[in-house]
């Protein structure tokens, strides 16, 4: 596709669930992003690979969070064990990882909702 | 750390007037990116606008353009000619390498 696409759109899920959030960065990007944002708030950082690797990874909140990236494309956010304080939109950015600071091209985000 | 920090958390102006956002960063960082990203209802975030922090020519994007003073670490972002396609969320970005951090936003509305 022509642009960073996240799925799913939005998220319902109870408490103590685990849930996965996917993105699919734009073709050949080699760098990816995860941000989190929570209602009314700017945006989070939350991890960063280049290629299949997270060089930086420090600003997972917690150990119930955790991400792969499989094949430099796709890029999976996992949350275990939800709890209310994760309902945010989690939004994902790819950027061709060759300019230090090159521009980063956001997906459309998913809205995460825990109950 | 670095911080961003926008002041105002809303603002409106008349369609075809100028309106100035404000931005304010703090950084021991010589060599750094400043960035403005524009977020519509529909959630996509979308760039306006990019500066490097060793340039000293303001960035100019047709109707935007930005205040960049370094030693002050200020970066405002002007809208000409405001359009009501502009209305949004408005954030300004910092970023020495690869993450970027965002202020808290400023909601932009513009009046017809």
């Amino acid at each position: 596709g022509a642009g960073v696409s996240q799925s799913p759109s939005n998220k319902v899920t109870e408490k103590g669930k685990d849930v996965e959030l996917r993105c699919d960065p734009i073709s050949g990007h080699t760098a990816l992003y995860w941000y989190r944002q929570r209602l009314g708030q700017g945006l989070e950082f939350l991890i960063y690979f280049q290629g299949n690797s997270a060089p930086d990874k420090s600003g997972l909140p917690s150990d119930r969070f955790s991400a792969e990236r499989t094949g430099e494309s796709v890029s999976t956010l996992t949350i275990q064990r939800t709890q209310q304080e994760d309902s945010a939109v989690y939004l994902c950015a790819s950027s061709s990882g060759y300019l230090e600071a090159d521009t980063q091209y956001f997906g459309p985000g998913t809205r995460l909702t825990v109950l | 750390a670095q911080t961003v920090t926008q002041s105002q958390p809303e603002m409106s102006v008349q369609e075809a007037e100028t309106v100035t956002l404000s931005c304010t960063y703090d950084t021991s960082e010589s060599n750094y990116y400043l960035f403005w990203y524009k977020q519509p209802p529909s959630r996509q975030m979308i760039l306006v606008i990019r500066q490097e922090a060793y340039k000293q020519q303001n960035a100019t994007e047709n109707r935007f353009s930005v205040n960049f003073q370094k030693a002050a670490k200020s970066f405002s972002l002007k809208i000409s000619d405001s359009q009501l396609g502009d209305t949004a969320m408005y954030f300004c970005a910092f970023s020495s390498g690869s993450r970027l951090t965002f202020g808290e936003g400023t909601q932009l509305t513009v009046n017809p």
